[in-house]
């Protein structure tokens, strides 16, 4: 089975600064996808960022980028010029794509993003 | 296009009564997936259907089951609630299942 392992329960990053958190996964599966997720206070679970394991590109969305390095099994988000919305609880996810129909993500327990202004 | 919707998104019911939370997809989405969140456990995948058929269950007993129409909407059942299944839970949806899920705003259950 697939786990996920975020080993930072928090971290904090003044505004207009860059912050990177960190995401490591254990998995015997060859194709993928990786993901993080953003869950601010209100709950809304809002999608970040995808990365397909087949693609060495690291995937850029704006202001966050993720460090993808396949052989260690790490995937880290880095987010640039942080802005007060940025806080929030950021979840890495893994989806298996080999085929089969198994579709579910498994979450990692999450960071907490605290921005001070 | 309107995002996924979860109704009630708010329910507050007591030990041994049933629950029915519903979750309608992104147009055109045909897979809905459901994760419950808890402090303790963290988002736990619960099951996924497409066109009407559960296609993957997570490891949750018989309680919770689910289910989908021909629109694409999605229904899930908790009989006999427990104080332990108080929870959030999300609904994801996606075209076809491989895809990015999308998810909707989720129902916060208390059972008291």
């Amino acid at each position: 089975a697939q786990t996920v392992t975020q080993s930072q329960p928090e971290m904090s990053v003044q505004e207009a600064e860059t912050v990177t958190l960190s995401c490591t996964y254990d998995t015997s599966e060859s194709d993928y996808y990786l993901f993080w997720y953003k869950q601010p206070p209100s709950r809304q679970m809002i999608l970040v960022i995808r990365q397909e394991a087949y693609k060495q590109q690291n995937a850029t969305e704006n202001r966050f980028s993720v460090n993808f390095q396949k052989a260690a099994k790490s995937f880290s988000l880095k987010i640039s010029d942080s802005q007060l919305g940025d806080a929030a609880m950021y979840f890495c996810a893994y989806r298996s794509a080999d085929g089969g129909s198994n579709y579910k993500l498994t979450f990692g327990k999450g960071t907490l993003l605290t921005v001070n202004p | 296009k309107a995002g996924v919707t979860q109704t009630p998104r708010y329910l507050i019911k007591t030990r041994g009564q049933q629950v029915t939370l519903s979750c309608s997809p992104i147009s055109g989405h045909r897979s809905v997936s459901w994760y419950q969140q808890t402090p303790g456990q963290g988002l736990q995948f619960l099951f996924e259907y497409f066109s009407e058929t559960q296609r993957n269950k997570g490891n949750f007993p018989g309680r919770f089951s689910g289910r989908q129409f021909s629109n694409s909407r999605s229904e899930m059942n908790v009989s006999t609630l427990e104080l332990g299944d108080s929870a959030l839970y999300l609904c994801a949806s996606s075209w076809m299942g491989e895809e990015t899920q999308y998810f909707g705003p989720g129902t916060r259950l208390l059972v008291l």
